[in-house]
């Protein structure tokens, strides 16, 4: 069965600072990869997707992630933060053939002015 | 354009009483559906998810049911709510038979007092 882990439940950077939050995934086979954020008390937000291509992937509000096969990972970057980026990320995972997605536990990012 | 619709927005039940949430989605046909239920502000658990109409599958044991009766309306029941279900009901559709992202309603605020 496929699993994701987050080892960070809180990131805090400051305003202007790069910023990463880290996935490591467990599947069978090649793994289709996701990013989501959540704001309080809202539905989640699709940012962006590793299916196949491209080891770097870009997607919403200047997010980024990077599949590397080597070592199970999928972390979420943006060279610049902002303030309005602080937010609850999920990373998900699920395998070619089958049907339903695991997410991670969540990572809660802060960005501070 | 595809959208995805809960209701009702927050609920308040007492212990014992029975339960009802309805999700429909727009714009598309045949999608896959799907019930989460996140706790704490925090990770997703994967409750149940239908493949089409009257087709269900079910995650984890507990008091709760899923019903499809129309193919864009996915309905969460129970018949004696439980202290414990108390949490953040959260409703998903993907494309049927392709592998990629869930988008997500707004989700259900719901308190069992």
């Amino acid at each position: 069965a496929q699993s994701v882990a987050q080892p960070e439940d809180q990131v805090n950077v400051a305003e202007g600072n790069p910023l990463t939050v880290k996935c490591t995934y467990s599947v069978s086979g090649n793994p289709y990869l996701f990013w989501y954020v959540q704001y309080p008390n809202r539905g989640l937000q699709f940012l962006l997707k590793y299916i196949t291509g491209d080891n770097l992937v870009k997607g919403s509000y200047g997010f980024e992630a990077e599949f590397n096969k080597s070592q199970t990972s999928f972390h979420l970057k943006k060279p610049s933060a902002l303030v309005s980026d602080s937010a609850l990320y999920f990373c998900a995972v699920r395998a070619i053939h089958n049907n339903d997605m695991r997410f991670g536990a969540g990572t809660r990012l802060t960005v501070k002015p | 354009s595809q959208t995805i619709h809960q209701w009702p927005a927050t609920l308040v039940q007492p212990v014992g009483s029975p339960l009802s949430l309805e999700c429909t989605v727009e714009g598309t046909s045949n999608p896959n559906l799907y019930w989460y239920r996140q706790a704490a502000g925090r990770g997703l658990q994967l409750l149940f998810y239908s493949v089409g109409i009257g087709q269900i599958s079910s995650e984890v044991p507990q008091n709760l049911s899923a019903s499809r009766p129309q193919d864009r309306q996915f309905i969460l029941s129970s018949k004696k709510l439980l202290l414990s279900d108390s949490g953040f009901y959260l409703c998903a559709w993907s494309v049927s038979g392709a592998y990629g992202e869930q988008f997500f309603g707004p989700g259900t605020r719901l308190t069992v007092l």
